[in-house]
Protein backbone atom coordinates (compact mmCIF):
# COMPACT_ATOMS: atom_id res chain seq x y z
CA UNK A 1 0.00 0.00 0.00
CA UNK A 2 1.21 3.96 -0.37
CA UNK A 3 1.51 5.30 2.60
CA UNK A 4 0.77 9.09 2.85
CA UNK A 5 2.57 11.52 5.29
CA UNK A 6 1.40 14.66 5.93
CA UNK A 7 2.67 17.58 7.81
CA UNK A 8 2.16 19.14 10.51
CA UNK A 9 -0.32 17.06 12.42
CA UNK A 10 -1.70 20.33 13.92
CA UNK A 11 -1.12 24.04 13.46
CA UNK A 12 -2.86 27.59 14.32
CA UNK A 13 -2.40 30.58 12.18
CA UNK A 14 -4.04 33.97 12.63
CA UNK A 15 -6.94 35.52 10.02
CA UNK A 16 -5.12 36.57 6.90
CA UNK A 17 -2.05 34.42 7.04
CA UNK A 18 -0.49 32.21 4.44
CA UNK A 19 -0.63 28.00 5.55
CA UNK A 20 0.78 25.10 3.70
CA UNK A 21 0.41 21.69 4.57
CA UNK A 22 2.30 18.82 2.89
CA UNK A 23 1.71 15.59 2.02
CA UNK A 24 4.18 12.94 1.17
CA UNK A 25 3.59 9.58 -0.95
CA UNK A 26 5.96 6.53 -0.69
CA UNK A 27 6.32 6.28 -3.70
CA UNK A 28 5.39 8.02 -6.98
CA UNK A 29 2.02 8.73 -7.57
CA UNK A 30 2.04 10.86 -10.61
CA UNK A 31 -0.26 14.25 -10.06
CA UNK A 32 -2.96 11.86 -8.72
CA UNK A 33 -3.24 13.34 -5.17
CA UNK A 34 -6.71 15.19 -3.62
CA UNK A 35 -6.83 17.00 -0.79
CA UNK A 36 -10.63 16.94 1.13
CA UNK A 37 -11.48 19.84 4.08
CA UNK A 38 -13.55 18.40 6.94
CA UNK A 39 -15.48 20.83 9.35
CA UNK A 40 -16.18 19.20 12.08
CA UNK A 41 -18.93 16.79 12.43
CA UNK A 42 -19.04 16.95 8.56
CA UNK A 43 -18.08 15.26 5.73
CA UNK A 44 -15.25 15.84 3.87
CA UNK A 45 -15.40 18.25 1.30
CA UNK A 46 -13.12 17.70 -1.85
CA UNK A 47 -11.39 20.97 -2.85
CA UNK A 48 -8.62 20.34 -4.79
CA UNK A 49 -7.49 17.35 -7.66
CA UNK A 50 -4.62 16.04 -9.73
CA UNK A 51 -2.40 17.72 -7.36
CA UNK A 52 -3.46 21.11 -8.41
CA UNK A 53 -7.20 21.51 -9.85
CA UNK A 54 -9.20 23.68 -7.86
CA UNK A 55 -13.09 21.89 -7.16
CA UNK A 56 -15.89 24.07 -8.58
CA UNK A 57 -17.33 26.41 -6.12
CA UNK A 58 -13.96 26.33 -3.96
CA UNK A 59 -12.43 29.57 -3.09
CA UNK A 60 -9.55 30.98 -4.69
CA UNK A 61 -7.40 31.15 -1.60
CA UNK A 62 -7.32 27.43 -1.91
CA UNK A 63 -3.95 26.13 -4.07
CA UNK A 64 -2.35 22.96 -4.93
CA UNK A 65 0.84 21.92 -6.00
CA UNK A 66 3.51 18.77 -6.32
CA UNK A 67 4.27 16.42 -8.09
CA UNK A 68 5.89 12.50 -7.61
CA UNK A 69 5.91 12.23 -4.25
CA UNK A 70 6.03 15.54 -2.59
CA UNK A 71 3.04 17.51 -2.41
CA UNK A 72 1.44 20.89 -0.85
CA UNK A 73 -1.91 22.76 0.01
CA UNK A 74 -1.96 26.51 0.33
CA UNK A 75 -4.42 28.69 1.93
CA UNK A 76 -3.28 32.49 1.16
CA UNK A 77 -5.74 35.01 3.31
CA UNK A 78 -6.88 32.53 5.87
CA UNK A 79 -10.46 32.92 7.02
CA UNK A 80 -12.35 31.62 9.66
CA UNK A 81 -14.63 29.61 7.87
CA UNK A 82 -11.39 27.50 7.68
CA UNK A 83 -11.08 26.02 10.75
CA UNK A 84 -10.87 22.29 9.93
CA UNK A 85 -8.56 19.43 9.04
CA UNK A 86 -7.49 18.80 6.10
CA UNK A 87 -7.12 15.64 4.18
CA UNK A 88 -4.36 14.48 1.12
CA UNK A 89 -5.33 11.01 -0.34
CA UNK A 90 -3.85 9.32 -3.61
CA UNK A 91 -5.65 8.25 -6.42
CA UNK A 92 -2.86 5.95 -8.57
CA UNK A 93 -3.64 2.77 -7.21
CA UNK A 94 -5.78 0.96 -4.43
CA UNK A 95 -6.24 1.02 -1.43
CA UNK A 96 -6.92 4.93 -1.86
CA UNK A 97 -5.12 5.88 0.96
CA UNK A 98 -5.74 9.12 3.20
CA UNK A 99 -2.96 11.02 5.13
CA UNK A 100 -3.37 11.11 8.79
CA UNK A 101 -4.97 14.64 8.32
CA UNK A 102 -3.56 18.06 9.37
CA UNK A 103 -5.79 20.16 11.95
CA UNK A 104 -5.48 23.58 11.30
CA UNK A 105 -6.92 26.13 14.19
CA UNK A 106 -7.49 29.69 13.90
CA UNK A 107 -5.91 32.13 16.75
CA UNK B 1 -28.39 18.24 -7.33
CA UNK B 2 -25.98 15.48 -6.82
CA UNK B 3 -27.05 13.49 -3.38
CA UNK B 4 -26.51 10.65 -1.52
CA UNK B 5 -28.22 9.83 1.57
CA UNK B 6 -27.07 7.37 4.07
CA UNK B 7 -29.07 5.19 6.59
CA UNK B 8 -29.41 5.70 9.87
CA UNK B 9 -27.52 4.94 13.13
CA UNK B 10 -26.55 0.98 14.18
CA UNK B 11 -25.76 -0.09 17.47
CA UNK B 12 -24.71 -3.75 16.83
CA UNK B 13 -23.29 -6.31 19.36
CA UNK B 14 -20.02 -7.61 18.83
CA UNK B 15 -19.92 -10.83 16.07
CA UNK B 16 -23.07 -8.74 14.31
CA UNK B 17 -22.95 -7.70 10.90
CA UNK B 18 -24.50 -4.31 9.64
CA UNK B 19 -25.55 -2.88 6.45
CA UNK B 20 -25.49 0.72 5.33
CA UNK B 21 -27.08 1.82 2.19
CA UNK B 22 -26.39 4.65 0.19
CA UNK B 23 -28.78 6.10 -2.37
CA UNK B 24 -28.06 8.52 -4.55
CA UNK B 25 -29.88 10.94 -6.82
CA UNK B 26 -29.63 13.79 -9.06
CA UNK B 27 -26.75 12.03 -11.56
CA UNK B 28 -26.33 8.64 -13.56
CA UNK B 29 -26.02 6.13 -11.07
CA UNK B 30 -23.45 3.63 -12.61
CA UNK B 31 -21.49 6.56 -14.52
CA UNK B 32 -19.44 7.32 -11.25
CA UNK B 33 -18.12 4.89 -8.40
CA UNK B 34 -18.88 4.89 -4.61
CA UNK B 35 -16.25 4.92 -2.70
CA UNK B 36 -16.66 3.48 1.27
CA UNK B 37 -14.99 5.28 4.01
CA UNK B 38 -15.03 5.21 7.37
CA UNK B 39 -13.99 7.40 10.35
CA UNK B 40 -13.55 5.67 14.21
CA UNK B 41 -14.21 8.40 16.81
CA UNK B 42 -11.42 11.21 16.83
CA UNK B 43 -9.64 9.62 14.45
CA UNK B 44 -8.75 10.49 10.43
CA UNK B 45 -10.17 8.66 7.19
CA UNK B 46 -10.06 5.15 6.01
CA UNK B 47 -10.70 4.18 2.76
CA UNK B 48 -12.67 0.94 2.73
CA UNK B 49 -13.44 -0.14 -0.82
CA UNK B 50 -15.05 1.05 -3.64
CA UNK B 51 -17.62 -0.36 -6.23
CA UNK B 52 -18.15 0.45 -10.01
CA UNK B 53 -22.16 0.28 -9.96
CA UNK B 54 -21.83 -0.27 -13.35
CA UNK B 55 -20.33 -3.56 -13.52
CA UNK B 56 -21.17 -4.08 -9.37
CA UNK B 57 -17.00 -5.23 -9.70
CA UNK B 58 -15.78 -4.37 -6.23
CA UNK B 59 -12.53 -3.85 -4.72
CA UNK B 60 -11.51 -4.23 -0.86
CA UNK B 61 -9.03 -2.64 1.21
CA UNK B 62 -7.01 -5.71 2.22
CA UNK B 63 -8.08 -4.58 6.17
CA UNK B 64 -11.41 -5.58 5.42
CA UNK B 65 -11.22 -8.40 2.67
CA UNK B 66 -13.56 -10.95 4.17
CA UNK B 67 -15.52 -9.29 6.05
CA UNK B 68 -16.84 -6.49 3.49
CA UNK B 69 -19.28 -6.69 1.20
CA UNK B 70 -20.16 -3.67 -1.52
CA UNK B 71 -23.25 -4.02 -3.81
CA UNK B 72 -25.60 -1.74 -5.38
CA UNK B 73 -29.10 -2.06 -7.26
CA UNK B 74 -29.25 -0.48 -9.67
CA UNK B 75 -33.04 -0.20 -10.37
CA UNK B 76 -32.99 2.49 -6.67
CA UNK B 77 -29.48 3.90 -7.46
CA UNK B 78 -28.42 2.54 -3.92
CA UNK B 79 -25.44 1.53 -2.96
CA UNK B 80 -24.62 -1.25 0.10
CA UNK B 81 -22.16 -1.35 2.13
CA UNK B 82 -22.17 -4.85 4.41
CA UNK B 83 -19.60 -5.46 7.12
CA UNK B 84 -19.52 -8.79 9.28
CA UNK B 85 -17.86 -10.28 12.68
CA UNK B 86 -17.83 -6.72 13.84
CA UNK B 87 -15.27 -5.45 16.79
CA UNK B 88 -15.93 -2.35 18.90
CA UNK B 89 -12.88 -1.16 17.19
CA UNK B 90 -15.65 -0.92 14.05
CA UNK B 91 -17.20 1.51 16.11
CA UNK B 92 -17.15 4.72 13.53
CA UNK B 93 -18.68 6.92 11.20
CA UNK B 94 -19.48 5.39 7.94
CA UNK B 95 -19.48 7.14 4.84
CA UNK B 96 -20.07 6.77 1.09
CA UNK B 97 -19.23 9.13 -1.59
CA UNK B 98 -19.17 9.68 -5.40
CA UNK B 99 -15.62 9.37 -7.15
CA UNK B 100 -14.26 8.91 -10.46
CA UNK B 101 -11.23 7.10 -10.93
CA UNK B 102 -9.30 10.11 -10.10
CA UNK B 103 -10.73 12.83 -8.69
CA UNK B 104 -11.37 11.21 -5.51
CA UNK B 105 -15.05 11.61 -3.91
CA UNK B 106 -16.93 14.80 -4.99
CA UNK B 107 -20.11 14.66 -3.28
CA UNK B 108 -20.44 12.69 0.00
CA UNK B 109 -23.45 10.86 2.18
CA UNK B 110 -24.41 12.59 5.59
CA UNK B 111 -22.15 9.57 7.34
CA UNK B 112 -24.12 6.67 9.50
CA UNK B 113 -22.81 6.13 13.07
CA UNK B 114 -22.32 2.47 13.55
CA UNK B 115 -21.90 1.44 17.25
CA UNK B 116 -20.60 -1.98 18.31
CA UNK B 117 -20.85 -2.70 22.07
CA UNK B 118 -22.16 -5.34 23.99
Amino acid sequence: DIQMTQSPSSLSASVGDRVTITCRASQSIGRYLVWYQQRPGKAPDLLIYDASTLQSGVPSRFSGSGSGTEFALTISGLQPEDLATYYCQQTSRTPRTFGQGTRLEIK
Amino acid sequence: QVQLVQSGAEVKKPGASVTVSCKTSGYTFTAYYIYWVRQAPGQGLEWMGWINPNSGGADYAQKFQGRVTMTRDTSISTAYMDLSSLRSDDTAVYYCARSTSSTGGDYWGQGTLVTVSS
